[in-house]
């Protein structure tokens, strides 16, 4: 068991520009969540996938955000048009569905000059 | 909606002594789970504990335990003879069953003192 992956860890890109993230879950993990944090807080809930579906998504996650897990297994985030606003620390976590405890990753760090 | 709060930005310890980290939270469910997370500096987020709410006896793990108080709504964490490795931020959260995203605190950053 590897754990929670994602690439890359860190990310620094101009405003207005395009980025995606990867996140690969523990292995046996169907559920897969993608979070926001920002220096000094907690994490903050962005979208939820079960399998392949999306099943909830946060009032957090504006038309520029897009999630997807086309096969079940990774899942992408993108962002369009970065923002300065979007400058933060990006988490996926996993987790099964026989237990209520989620297992994140190390996070992928956002910066927009 | 349910909100955590923990209310201790900064707490230090000196090593091998006891630390206590506060946590109080805010729901209307009877069912729910309680979480501390641990984020070292290298930022991974790591489960210390898991708290039942319908487990009336508190949950331990190791030099790890919990003092569920569910009338008042607290979920205080206990960390005995801290070690230097236990410096880190500590995060209280959330999670009702019928929900999937977790509610984290602010956090609670926890120094150790050789």
């Amino acid at each position: 068991d590897t754990g929670v992956s994602q690439n890359p860890r860190h990310k620094i890109t101009k405003r207005g520009q395009n980025v995606t993230f990867r996140c690969d879950p523990i292995s046996e993990h169907n559920r897969l969540y993608w979070y926001r944090q920002t220096l000094g807080q907690g994490p903050e809930f962005l979208t939820y996938f079960q399998n392949e579906a999306q099943l909830e998504k946060s009032r957090l996650l504006s038309d520029r955000f897009s999630a997807e897990r086309p096969k079940g297994s990774f899942s992408t985030l993108e962002i369009q048009r970065t923002e300065q606003g979007d400058s933060a620390m990006y988490l996926c976590a996993s987790s099964d569905p026989l237990f209520p405890e989620q297992y994140f990753g190390p996070g992928t760090r956002l910066t927009v000059t | 909606a349910q909100t955590v709060t923990q209310s201790q930005p900064e707490m230090s310890v000196q090593e091998a002594e006891t630390v206590t980290l506060s946590c109080t939270y805010d729901t209307s469910e009877s069912d729910y789970y309680l979480f501390w997370y641990k984020q070292p500096p290298s930022r991974q987020m790591i489960l210390v504990i898991r708290q039942e709410a319908y487990k009336q006896q508190n949950a331990t793990e190791n030099r790890f335990s919990v003092n569920f108080q569910k009338a008042a709504k607290s979920f205080s964490l206990k960390i005995s003879d801290s070690q230097l490795g236990d410096a880190a931020m500590y995060f209280c959260a959330y999670r009702s069953p019928g929900n999937n995203d977790m509610r984290f605190g602010a956090g609670t950053r926890l120094t150790v003192k050789p």
